[in-house]
């Protein structure tokens, strides 16, 4: 049972790269979302997709895109990567909006 | 409370001890509230989700209560283990037309044996 599963762990990027960070669930869940975990700070929702096919902003979407390419994955892009995003992303899915939610493992992103 | 707050940020109890923390949220458009569980170099995971006034919700040693009229919920450990040593996270989830599960910044429980 793989649950929700984020690629990469790890990464390190130059101030102005770009990456998509995967994220893969096998729980037939119709929503999906993304959080970035920063010391001191409570998760914070960047966006979420309700369903396949929508997509909405969360509390800090300034900075990144995503793409709901079905009902299984959904992707978070930094078009241009700036050191304020050096964070811990995690990739979340639930049966339905405000049901409990199951994480990935999270990815440690640092941006130089 | 515009926030979702939690306390203590810390605390650490002996193995055997009983412990209980407070989350506090906007009781105005409550629609539910989740507890979840992190574990060092692990991912939350869920306790409980609770929606009604006067919810309690059990699971082992850790059961949690709920009150939305005035905007808290408690989670109680009973007879703490070393293995309970985690940041509990409590979430409060506002109704509406935008998705909004606000969390709060956790509180981390060390257990001493």
């Amino acid at each position: 049972n793989a649950g929700v599963t984020q690629t990469p762990k790890f990464q390190v990027l130059k101030t102005g790269q770009s990456m998509t960070l995967q994220c893969a669930q096998d729980m037939n869940h119709n929503s999906m979302y993304w959080y970035r975990q920063d010391p001191g700070m409570g998760l914070r929702l960047i966006y979420y997709s309700a369903s396949e096919g929508t997509t909405d902003k969360g509390e800090v979407p300034n900075g990144y895109n995503v793409s709901r390419l079905n009902k299984r994955e959904f992707s978070l892009r930094l078009e241009s990567a700036a050191p304020s995003q050096t964070s811990v992303y995690f990739c979340a899915s639930s049966v339905t909006i405000n049901e409990k939610l199951f994480f990935g493992s999270g990815t440690q992103l640092s941006v130089l | 409370i515009l926030n979702v707050e939690q306390s203590p940020q810390s605390l650490h109890v002996q193995e055997g001890d009983s412990t209980n923390f407070t989350c506090s949220f906007p009781s105005s458009n409550f629609y539910a509230l989740h507890w979840y569980r992190w574990e060092t170099a692990k991912s939350p995971e869920a306790l409980f989700v609770m929606t009604l006034n006067g919810d309690e919700k059990k699971k082992g040693r850790i059961s949690a209560t709920l009150n939305t009229k005035e905007g808290y919920s408690y989670l109680y450990i009973k007879g703490s283990q070393p293995e309970d040593s985690a940041t509990y996270l409590c979430a409060s989830y506002s109704g509406g037309s935008n998705y909004k599960l606000t969390f709060g910044k956790g509180t981390l429980l060390t257990v001493n044996p």
